[in-house]
Protein backbone atom coordinates (compact mmCIF):
# COMPACT_ATOMS: atom_id res chain seq x y z
CA UNK A 1 0.00 0.00 0.00
CA UNK A 2 1.05 3.74 -0.24
CA UNK A 3 0.48 6.31 1.41
CA UNK A 4 0.89 10.21 0.99
CA UNK A 5 0.81 12.82 3.35
CA UNK A 6 0.42 16.98 3.05
CA UNK A 7 1.41 18.17 6.45
CA UNK A 8 -0.10 22.10 5.37
CA UNK A 9 -3.47 22.31 4.59
CA UNK A 10 -3.00 25.66 3.93
CA UNK A 11 -0.32 28.07 2.87
CA UNK A 12 0.17 31.73 1.57
CA UNK A 13 2.48 33.52 -0.15
CA UNK A 14 3.11 37.18 -1.23
CA UNK A 15 3.30 37.54 -5.01
CA UNK A 16 6.27 37.23 -6.24
CA UNK A 17 7.95 35.71 -3.56
CA UNK A 18 9.27 31.74 -3.36
CA UNK A 19 7.05 28.99 -1.31
CA UNK A 20 7.55 25.40 -0.85
CA UNK A 21 4.76 22.30 0.06
CA UNK A 22 5.59 19.83 1.59
CA UNK A 23 4.76 16.13 0.53
CA UNK A 24 5.95 12.79 2.46
CA UNK A 25 5.18 9.73 0.93
CA UNK A 26 5.73 5.66 1.72
CA UNK A 27 5.46 3.02 -0.54
CA UNK A 28 7.08 -0.62 -0.64
CA UNK A 29 7.74 -0.50 -4.93
CA UNK A 30 11.68 0.15 -6.03
CA UNK A 31 9.71 1.53 -9.22
CA UNK A 32 7.52 4.47 -8.54
CA UNK A 33 6.92 8.06 -9.48
CA UNK A 34 6.09 11.13 -8.27
CA UNK A 35 3.13 13.99 -9.45
CA UNK A 36 2.29 17.62 -8.23
CA UNK A 37 -1.34 18.26 -9.56
CA UNK A 38 -2.71 21.67 -9.35
CA UNK A 39 -6.65 21.80 -8.74
CA UNK A 40 -7.72 25.34 -9.30
CA UNK A 41 -11.41 26.73 -8.68
CA UNK A 42 -12.34 26.12 -12.18
CA UNK A 43 -11.80 22.15 -10.08
CA UNK A 44 -9.50 20.76 -13.18
CA UNK A 45 -6.90 18.36 -12.35
CA UNK A 46 -3.55 20.18 -14.04
CA UNK A 47 -0.48 18.17 -13.95
CA UNK A 48 2.67 20.76 -12.32
CA UNK A 49 5.16 18.69 -12.76
CA UNK A 50 6.66 14.88 -12.75
CA UNK A 51 9.41 12.87 -11.07
CA UNK A 52 11.10 9.46 -11.94
CA UNK A 53 11.98 8.04 -8.45
CA UNK A 54 15.33 6.60 -10.08
CA UNK A 55 16.04 10.07 -11.66
CA UNK A 56 18.99 11.42 -8.45
CA UNK A 57 18.15 15.20 -10.22
CA UNK A 58 15.47 17.26 -9.61
CA UNK A 59 12.66 17.69 -11.90
CA UNK A 60 11.70 21.48 -13.24
CA UNK A 61 9.15 22.98 -14.76
CA UNK A 62 9.64 26.77 -15.44
CA UNK A 63 9.18 28.45 -12.10
CA UNK A 64 8.39 25.27 -10.28
CA UNK A 65 10.75 22.52 -9.13
CA UNK A 66 11.27 19.98 -6.56
CA UNK A 67 13.38 18.68 -3.72
CA UNK A 68 13.24 14.92 -3.87
CA UNK A 69 14.78 13.33 -0.96
CA UNK A 70 14.40 9.90 -1.72
CA UNK A 71 15.94 8.21 1.56
CA UNK A 72 13.83 10.89 3.29
CA UNK A 73 10.24 9.43 1.11
CA UNK A 74 10.23 13.61 0.78
CA UNK A 75 8.85 15.34 -2.60
CA UNK A 76 8.41 19.19 -1.94
CA UNK A 77 7.16 21.85 -4.07
CA UNK A 78 8.90 24.90 -4.66
CA UNK A 79 6.81 27.73 -6.52
CA UNK A 80 9.28 30.73 -7.59
CA UNK A 81 7.81 33.97 -8.50
CA UNK A 82 4.58 33.19 -7.17
CA UNK A 83 1.51 34.49 -9.38
CA UNK A 84 -1.62 35.02 -8.72
CA UNK A 85 -3.25 32.47 -11.02
CA UNK A 86 -0.63 29.61 -8.46
CA UNK A 87 -3.82 30.22 -5.91
CA UNK A 88 -5.02 26.78 -6.10
CA UNK A 89 -5.34 23.11 -4.08
CA UNK A 90 -2.15 21.45 -4.66
CA UNK A 91 -1.92 17.51 -4.52
CA UNK A 92 0.94 15.30 -4.50
CA UNK A 93 0.65 11.93 -5.75
CA UNK A 94 2.52 8.94 -6.09
CA UNK A 95 2.07 5.69 -8.43
CA UNK A 96 3.98 2.06 -8.20
CA UNK A 97 3.83 -0.70 -10.79
CA UNK A 98 0.38 -0.72 -11.08
CA UNK A 99 0.30 2.96 -12.10
CA UNK A 100 -2.49 3.68 -9.61
CA UNK A 101 -2.47 6.86 -7.82
CA UNK A 102 -2.54 7.34 -4.49
CA UNK A 103 -2.85 11.58 -3.34
CA UNK A 104 -2.49 13.32 -0.94
CA UNK A 105 -5.16 15.55 0.79
CA UNK A 106 -3.90 18.52 -0.78
CA UNK A 107 -2.63 22.33 0.36
CA UNK A 108 -4.15 25.48 -0.12
CA UNK A 109 -2.13 27.47 -1.93
CA UNK A 110 -3.55 31.38 -1.77
CA UNK A 111 -1.31 34.08 -2.98
CA UNK A 112 -1.36 37.46 -1.43
CA UNK A 113 -1.16 40.26 -4.03
CA UNK B 1 -12.20 20.40 -27.79
CA UNK B 2 -11.28 19.28 -24.48
CA UNK B 3 -9.44 15.77 -25.10
CA UNK B 4 -11.12 13.99 -21.86
CA UNK B 5 -14.77 15.22 -21.34
CA UNK B 6 -16.92 13.76 -19.01
CA UNK B 7 -20.99 14.03 -18.81
CA UNK B 8 -23.04 15.21 -17.02
CA UNK B 9 -20.63 18.01 -15.16
CA UNK B 10 -22.90 18.36 -12.45
CA UNK B 11 -25.89 15.97 -11.41
CA UNK B 12 -28.45 15.89 -8.32
CA UNK B 13 -29.89 12.63 -8.21
CA UNK B 14 -32.74 11.34 -5.50
CA UNK B 15 -31.30 8.16 -3.31
CA UNK B 16 -31.77 4.88 -4.53
CA UNK B 17 -32.08 6.48 -8.21
CA UNK B 18 -29.61 4.66 -10.65
CA UNK B 19 -27.38 7.06 -12.16
CA UNK B 20 -24.54 6.99 -14.72
CA UNK B 21 -21.03 9.42 -15.47
CA UNK B 22 -19.60 8.87 -18.84
CA UNK B 23 -16.05 9.34 -19.84
CA UNK B 24 -15.37 10.07 -23.32
CA UNK B 25 -11.88 10.28 -24.98
CA UNK B 26 -9.70 11.47 -27.51
CA UNK B 27 -6.18 11.63 -26.94
CA UNK B 28 -5.96 7.88 -28.06
CA UNK B 29 -4.84 6.43 -24.30
CA UNK B 30 -4.88 3.12 -23.80
CA UNK B 31 -5.64 2.98 -19.83
CA UNK B 32 -8.44 5.03 -18.14
CA UNK B 33 -9.10 5.51 -14.42
CA UNK B 34 -12.23 6.63 -12.15
CA UNK B 35 -11.43 8.71 -9.18
CA UNK B 36 -13.95 10.64 -6.33
CA UNK B 37 -12.79 13.65 -4.11
CA UNK B 38 -14.24 14.49 -1.35
CA UNK B 39 -13.30 17.30 0.48
CA UNK B 40 -10.07 17.19 2.92
CA UNK B 41 -9.47 13.67 1.56
CA UNK B 42 -7.61 14.02 -1.70
CA UNK B 43 -8.74 12.24 -5.00
CA UNK B 44 -9.62 8.05 -3.96
CA UNK B 45 -9.31 5.36 -6.93
CA UNK B 46 -12.77 3.26 -7.85
CA UNK B 47 -12.11 1.60 -10.79
CA UNK B 48 -9.62 1.26 -13.72
CA UNK B 49 -8.79 -0.15 -16.98
CA UNK B 50 -5.59 -1.25 -18.76
CA UNK B 51 -7.51 -1.94 -21.73
CA UNK B 52 -11.31 -2.65 -22.98
CA UNK B 53 -11.18 -6.72 -21.12
CA UNK B 54 -8.94 -5.48 -18.56
CA UNK B 55 -10.93 -3.78 -15.49
CA UNK B 56 -9.85 -3.55 -12.11
CA UNK B 57 -11.15 -2.59 -8.39
CA UNK B 58 -9.62 0.87 -7.24
CA UNK B 59 -9.68 0.93 -3.23
CA UNK B 60 -13.34 2.08 -2.96
CA UNK B 61 -15.01 0.31 -5.48
CA UNK B 62 -18.38 -0.93 -3.66
CA UNK B 63 -21.39 0.41 -4.25
CA UNK B 64 -19.93 0.88 -7.93
CA UNK B 65 -19.68 -0.42 -11.29
CA UNK B 66 -18.12 0.69 -14.91
CA UNK B 67 -18.14 -0.38 -18.11
CA UNK B 68 -15.03 0.11 -21.14
CA UNK B 69 -17.71 0.20 -24.00
CA UNK B 70 -14.72 0.82 -26.19
CA UNK B 71 -11.24 2.41 -25.93
CA UNK B 72 -12.16 5.70 -25.76
CA UNK B 73 -15.41 5.73 -23.48
CA UNK B 74 -15.25 4.28 -19.73
CA UNK B 75 -18.43 4.70 -17.46
CA UNK B 76 -18.87 4.84 -14.16
CA UNK B 77 -22.52 3.68 -12.65
CA UNK B 78 -24.09 3.97 -9.21
CA UNK B 79 -26.71 1.29 -9.53
CA UNK B 80 -28.63 2.87 -6.13
CA UNK B 81 -27.59 5.70 -5.19
CA UNK B 82 -26.74 6.49 -1.76
CA UNK B 83 -25.98 10.71 0.02
CA UNK B 84 -22.57 9.33 1.24
CA UNK B 85 -21.85 8.92 -2.48
CA UNK B 86 -22.04 12.89 -3.08
CA UNK B 87 -18.85 13.79 -4.66
CA UNK B 88 -16.77 15.36 -7.15
CA UNK B 89 -15.92 12.45 -9.80
CA UNK B 90 -13.19 12.51 -12.14
CA UNK B 91 -12.19 10.32 -15.05
CA UNK B 92 -8.58 9.96 -16.06
CA UNK B 93 -6.41 8.79 -18.99
CA UNK B 94 -2.90 7.85 -19.44
CA UNK B 95 -0.66 6.17 -22.40
CA UNK B 96 1.21 3.05 -21.20
CA UNK B 97 2.95 3.15 -24.41
CA UNK B 98 4.11 6.50 -24.49
CA UNK B 99 7.63 7.59 -24.22
CA UNK B 100 7.72 8.53 -21.20
CA UNK B 101 7.87 6.16 -18.32
CA UNK B 102 5.74 7.57 -15.83
CA UNK B 103 2.38 7.07 -17.25
CA UNK B 104 0.98 9.98 -16.66
CA UNK B 105 -2.41 10.41 -15.86
CA UNK B 106 -4.86 13.58 -17.66
CA UNK B 107 -8.28 14.21 -16.11
CA UNK B 108 -11.27 15.43 -17.38
CA UNK B 109 -13.15 18.12 -15.90
CA UNK B 110 -14.75 16.52 -13.39
CA UNK B 111 -18.97 15.67 -12.31
CA UNK B 112 -20.25 17.20 -9.31
CA UNK B 113 -22.72 14.39 -8.22
CA UNK B 114 -25.68 15.00 -5.33
CA UNK B 115 -27.64 12.37 -4.01
CA UNK B 116 -30.02 13.75 -2.05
Amino acid sequence: AQTVTQSQPEMSVQEAETVTLSCTYDTSESDYYLFWYKQPPSRQMILVIRQEAYKQQNATENRFSVNFQKAAKSFSLKISDSQLGDAAMYFCAVSGSARQLTFGSGTQLTVLP
Amino acid sequence: DADVTQTPRNRITKTGKRIMLECSQTKGHDRMYWYRQDPGLGLRLIYYSFDVKDINKGEISDGYSVSRQAQAKFSLSLESAIPNQTALYFCATSDSRAPDPTDTQYFGPGTRLTVL
